[in-house]
């Protein structure tokens, strides 16, 4: 079956700390990939997402993530996280021409101030 | 320019009862979708509408969930008989359908389901 996996449930960091939090996804071909974000008391909102073309893709708030196909993977970095980042991550993946985005079980990131 | 709406934000029920839920879409969103949160848990696929179209159930896990939507506005999430393990959070999301697969979804609140 298709899945999603994100390795990382629990993150604490301190400002200014680089981030990376790990997706993974079974199958090949073609994929749409994507980050949502929950910060505390909001919705979830994109992040960013990839389509095609450049596989380094720049989202909101300094946020940005490479598509690795060899990997399957679909990691989100950011060099410097703030107190404010602190959310509820979701990588979520469509394989070929599905409506239906597959997502992972979501990734906490607590930043210290 | 309102997003996504749904009610109640909150619903408590008794073991056995039935419970509606409700999801206002963005105004022009051809494509709706149900998803159930369980704590601790990713996104759960319940149903997607995609305007006239039969709407795709593949996910909804038993015959007590079942959803309607009339064109391309609110829709109505109905969990018959509610059991626990129905207690979640259930979220609904809307989009403007694109060739590929590559639009981008809007969230709701939620609703925090608690069945006692």
């Amino acid at each position: 079956a298709q899945s999603v996996s994100q390795h990382n449930h629990h993150v604490i960091l301190s400002e200014a700390a680089s981030l990376e939090l790990g997706c993974n996804y079974s199958y090949g071909g073609t994929v749409n990939l994507f980050w949502y974000v929950q910060y505390p008391g909001q919705h979830l909102q994109l992040l960013l997402k990839y389509f095609s073309g450049d596989p380094l893709v720049k989202g909101i708030k300094g946020f940005e993530a490479e598509f690795i196909k060899s990997k399957f993977s679909f990691n989100l970095r950011k060099p410097s996280v703030q107190w404010s980042d602190t959310a509820e991550y979701f990588c979520a993946v469509k394989w070929g021409r599905s409506y239906i985005p597959t997502f992972g079980r979501g990734t906490s990131l607590i930043v210290h101030p | 320019g309102a997003g996504v709406s749904q009610s109640p934000s909150n619903k408590v029920t008794e073991k056995g009862k039935d419970v509606e839920l409700r999801c206002d879409p963005i105004s022009g969103h051809t494509a709706l979708y149900w998803y159930r949160q369980r704590l601790g848990q990713g996104l759960e696929f319940l149903i997607y509408f995609q305007g006239n179209s039969a709407p795709d159930k593949s996910g909804l896990p038993s015959d007590r969930f079942s959803a309607e939507r009339t064109g391309e506005s609110v829709s109505t999430l109905t969990i018959q008989r509610t059991q626990q393990e129905d207690s979640a959070v259930y979220l609904c999301a809307s989009s403007f359908r694109t060739s590929g697969g590559t639009d981008t979804q809007y969230f709701g609140p939620g609703t925090r389901l608690t069945v006692l």
